[in-house]
């Protein structure tokens, strides 16, 4: 059964940068679509950005266009999102989770928090 | 964007008793090839969500069946057949048809 782990949270001040990675592994990883799902304190569920198999394809949320950027590396299982400008209200949990299929989501990492303070 | 709409918000259930969610769209959530990308995912306390259902009816390997979806164009449902003490959690919907995917706000079911 496939697995992801998502790591790279931590605490950063308003304004500044963080890379999130998710590594997979028991599945075909350059096979699938991959996805960024954020929650933050006590509230429901965003879906955040998405990226095709071979990393040719990308979609954001709006609220982070030109903020942060979905990329992978299939030769290490992994994808990445990097984060600028960071501001209070990208604090979050955030999860990697995996595309079986057009239009779902299937395998959850268990997440990464990132918090956004001075 | 799409807006999904769930209600109840909070749904407290005796146990051994059936238990329904409801998620509308702003809009259909039929894709171009046919299929409707709605999804229901429960997220227990303290864990990372899980999948139930995808396409409004097909179950997860896993997920027992009293856990069933319904529904077509905008308007769907999940339905716990007889919800037992594990099911406590928030529910969300999640459509999978247009971009941005959106979700609905959760409902939080509770053992009365």
């Amino acid at each position: 059964e496939g697995q992801l782990v998502e790591s790279g949270g931590g605490l950063v001040q308003p304004g500044g940068s963080l890379r999130l990675s998710c590594t997979a592994s028991g599945f075909t990883f350059s096979s699938y679509w991959m996805t960024w799902v954020r929650q933050a304190p006590g509230r429901g569920l965003e879906w955040v950005a998405s990226i095709n198999a071979d990393g040719s394809k990308k979609f954001y949320v709006d609220s982070v266009k030109g903020r942060f950027t979905i990329s992978r590396d299939n030769a290490y299982n992994s994808m990445f999102l990097h984060m600028n400008s960071l501001a209070a209200e990208d604090t979050a949990v955030y999860y990697c989770a995996r595309h079986p299929a057009p239009g779902t989501i299937d395998y959850w990492g268990q997440g990464t928090l990132v918090i956004v303070s001075s | 964007d799409i807006v999904l709409t769930q209600s109840p918000l909070s749904l407290p259930v005796t146990l051994g008793q059936p238990a329904s969610i409801s998620c509308r769209s702003s809009q259909s959530l039929v894709d171009s090839d046919g299929n409707t990308y709605l999804n229901w995912f429960q997220q227990r306390p303290g864990q990372s969500p899980r999948r139930l259902l995808y396409k409004v009816s097909n179950r997860d390997s896993g997920v027992p069946d009293r856990f069933s979806g319904s529904g077509s164009g905008t308007d769907f449902t999940l339905k716990i057949s007889r919800v037992e003490a594990e099911d406590v959690g928030i529910y969300y919907c999640m459509q999978g048809t247009q971009w941005p995917w959106t979700f609905g706000q959760g409902t939080k079911v509770e053992i009365k």
